[in-house]
């Protein structure tokens, strides 16, 4: 089945510089790659989402890339603000019911 | 207000007494989900429905049941939880069967401690 590698666990940022969570996937049939944004003591709520027909997806301060020859794909956040500090996850499926999440990286965003 | 509730958000018990959290979604959605959330394991989904009277397992159902008897409720019941229950639990729902490539809408979650 899916497996999916999610790094860094944490990452710890200045405000203004640019945080890249990076994911690696082991189904090549994968096609959909959402990432959910976690707040303390919330549940996991969707923030961008690519289809494997696209190579990058922008909305406004976050980006992600898609590198289906590699199998991985990355969650590019810039000009980083505290409020960006939370939880991270990436997750793959192949269409089937099932979405196989990775194992979360902690983003700490210091005024 | 759009949302899913789960009750309780905390609970601490003891081993081998049963217990329920329930899910209830406002959406009409047909796919609900539980996961359980665990350091440095990240979200694993327990199980599934993609409409009522329909369930399946995820990948870690083992010590669960769940039913799904009406659309917007999906309660999950542990009939004699162990402390490796212990965990933070989260329902979620989805508009379309195919929750899989749809976005997915979690509830609060529910602290579990079995002691």
């Amino acid at each position: 089945g899916e497996n999916v590698e999610q790094h860094p666990s944490t990452l710890s940022v200045q405000e203004g510089d640019s945080a890249v969570i990076k994911c690696t996937y082991s189904d090549s049939a994968s096609n959909y790659f959402p990432w959910y944004k976690q707040e303390l003591g919330k549940g996991p709520q969707l923030i961008i989402d690519i289809r494997s027909n696209v190579g990058e997806k922008k909305d406004q301060r976050i980006a992600v890339t898609l590198n289906k020859t590699a199998k991985h794909f990355s969650l590019h956040i810039t000009e980083t603000q505290p409020e960006d500090s939370a939880v991270y996850f990436c997750a793959a499926t192949t269409g089937f019911q099932k979405l196989v999440f990775g194992t979360g990286t902690r983003l700490l965003v210091s005024p | 207000e759009a949302q899913v509730t789960q009750n309780p958000r905390y609970l601490i018990t003891v081993t081998g007494k049963k217990l329920t959290v329930t899910c209830s979604q406002n959406m009409n959605h047909e796919y609900m989900s539980w996961y359980r959330q665990d350091p440095g394991l990240g979200l694993r989904q327990i199980y599934y429905s993609m409409n009522v009277e329909v369930t399946d397992k995820g990948d870690v159902p083992e010590g669960y049941k769940v039913s799904r008897k009406e659309k917007r409720n999906f309660p999950l019941i542990l009939e004699s939880p162990s402390p490796n229950q212990t965990s933070l639990y989260f329902c979620a729902s989805s508009p379309n069967r195919l929750a899989s490539t749809d976005t997915q809408y979690f509830g609060p979650g529910t602290r579990l401690t079995v002691l």
